[in-house]
């Protein structure tokens, strides 16, 4: 049982440079997410999933893609990588959405973007 | 708008001792609260969920309270140990929607032997 798996787990881009964080999870979770992580920011909500076929914006999801065409997986798309989206990516997974169920996050990803 | 408050400056505690966080949130009433762990370069770690009913739950040396006509939570480590020192942070469900988990910026715990 391997939980969250996010790869890669450390990249460097060029700015106008696209790319894709991966993420998957083998719990048969219904809920999926995406965060990233700034110094003195917290933790900011960029996409999130409820279910195959079914996402919907965060807090901060400009620049960002995301689709999701199986339980297991839900990637992030970076359109235009910008210095700004330099951060660590955080994915995670909760078994359903409502009723509070605590999140498995993944060991992220962290992006810099020259 | 909603506003999760956590101390940003580091708590430092000796071992053995028991180590109290704060979390304070605004212009919301979530219906549960959760605690999370965070150690450098790793992903948050879900330790306890409390719910709006709740006024106190625990789980080991962790107690967490919940106190909905002040706003705020409380987590407590008892007979702390140096390896408890690690960030720890507060979520609630967003007031926009609950399936916005929105999460404080987390006290930073340091347990000295």
């Amino acid at each position: 049982n391997a939980g969250v798996t996010q790869t890669p787990k450390f990249q460097v881009l060029k700015t106008g440079q696209s790319m894709t964080l991966q993420c998957a999870q083998d719990m048969n979770h219904e809920y999926m997410s995406w965060y990233r992580q700034d110094p003195g920011m917290g933790l900011r909500l960029i996409h999130y999933s409820v279910g195959a076929g079914i996402t919907d914006q965060g807090e901060v999801p400009n620049g960002y893609n995301v689709s999701r065409s199986t339980t297991e997986d839900f990637p992030l798309r970076l359109l235009s990588a910008a210095p700004s989206q330099t951060s660590v990516y955080f994915c995670a997974s909760s078994y359903r959405t409502g009723g509070g169920y605590g999140y498995t996050f993944g060991s992220g990803t962290r992006l810099t973007v020259v | 708008s909603q506003k999760i408050e956590q101390n940003s400056e580091a708590l430092n505690i000796q071992e053995g001792k028991t180590a109290t966080l704060t979390c304070n949130y605004t212009n919301y009433s979530p219906a549960y609260l959760q605690w999370y762990r965070q150690d450098p370069g790793r992903g948050p770690v879900f330790l306890l969920l409390i719910r709006e009913n709740e006024k106190e739950k625990r789980k080991e040396r962790l107690k967490v309270t919940f106190d909905t006509t002040l706003k705020q939570s409380l987590f407590h480590i008892t007979a702390s140990q140096p390896a408890d020192s690690a960030t720890y942070l507060c979520a609630l469900p967003g007031d926009t929607g609950f399936q916005k988990l929105v999460f404080g910026t987390g006290t930073r715990l340091l347990v000295s032997p």
